[in-house]
């Protein structure tokens, strides 16, 4: 059974960089599509990006220059960085597989 | 950037149906994929593809597109069902995906 385990320091300050890993387990890598989303708290579901089946990276505008996301292959991993965060990043961050395969979530505090 | 326009809340009674919609302008191009997220815990994908059921979802949850507008019914609503329900899809060009605002759902 496919399963995803997220890593990632969960406490940071004010413009330091958010790095969280999700490694996949029991399932193949090919023709990989992977997500990451967020919620702040109260808030709705806001989708951060994805690296699609053929490679390609695609972020939601308004983190653009801000987000990167990242696959290695040769772990079953990927990666999500966000540089510069402020108090306005916190929130529970997700990785997903395709689209009905979510991690267990990271929650993100950032202090001033 | 693109958006999908949810209604804030939808109030049912046991064994009746629920029905809630997702507007956004690329839907007529666009599959629409529904979530049921509980308090606590991370989104359970209930409908994909529009119309398509993924294992272990009950029969009740059905869904559907017309034109601009998916809708996600709950036909025979239970108690079980109360949570927030997010649609979500992608823009024309398919480079940028987002998840609607998202429906509360209330059993009583």
């Amino acid at each position: 059974q496919v399963h995803l385990q997220q890593t990632g320091a969960g406490r940071l300050k004010s413009s330091e960089t958010l790095s969280l890993t999700c490694s996949i387990s029991g399932g193949s890598f090919n023709n990989f599509h992977g997500s990451w989303v967020r919620q702040a708290p109260g808030k709705g579901l806001e989708w951060i990006g994805e690296i699609t089946h053929n490679g390609t990276i695609n972020y939601t505008p308004s983190l653009k220059s801000r987000v990167t996301i990242s696959v290695d292959a040769s772990k079953s991993q990927f990666s999500l960085r966000v540089t510069s965060v402020t108090v306005a990043d916190t929130a529970m961050y997700y990785c997903a597989r395709g689209a009905g395969l979510w991690g267990q979530g990271t929650q993100v505090t950032v202090s001033p | 950037s693109y958006e999908l326009t949810q209604s804030p809340s939808v109030s049912v009674s046991p064994g009746q149906t629920a029905r809630i919609t997702c507007s956004g302008d690329a839907l007529p191009l666009k599959y629409v994929y529904w979530y049921q997220q509980k308090s606590g815990q991370a989104p359970l994908l209930v409908i994909y593809e529009d119309t398509e059921r993924p294992p272990g979802i009950p029969e009740r949850f059905s869904g559907s597109s017309s034109g601009t507008v998916a809708t996600l019914t709950i036909s025979g609503a239970q108690l079980d069902d109360e949570g927030d329900y997010y649609c979500y899809s992608m823009d024309s060009s398919g480079n940028e995906s987002v998840f609607g605002p998202g429906t509360k759902v209330t059993v009583l």
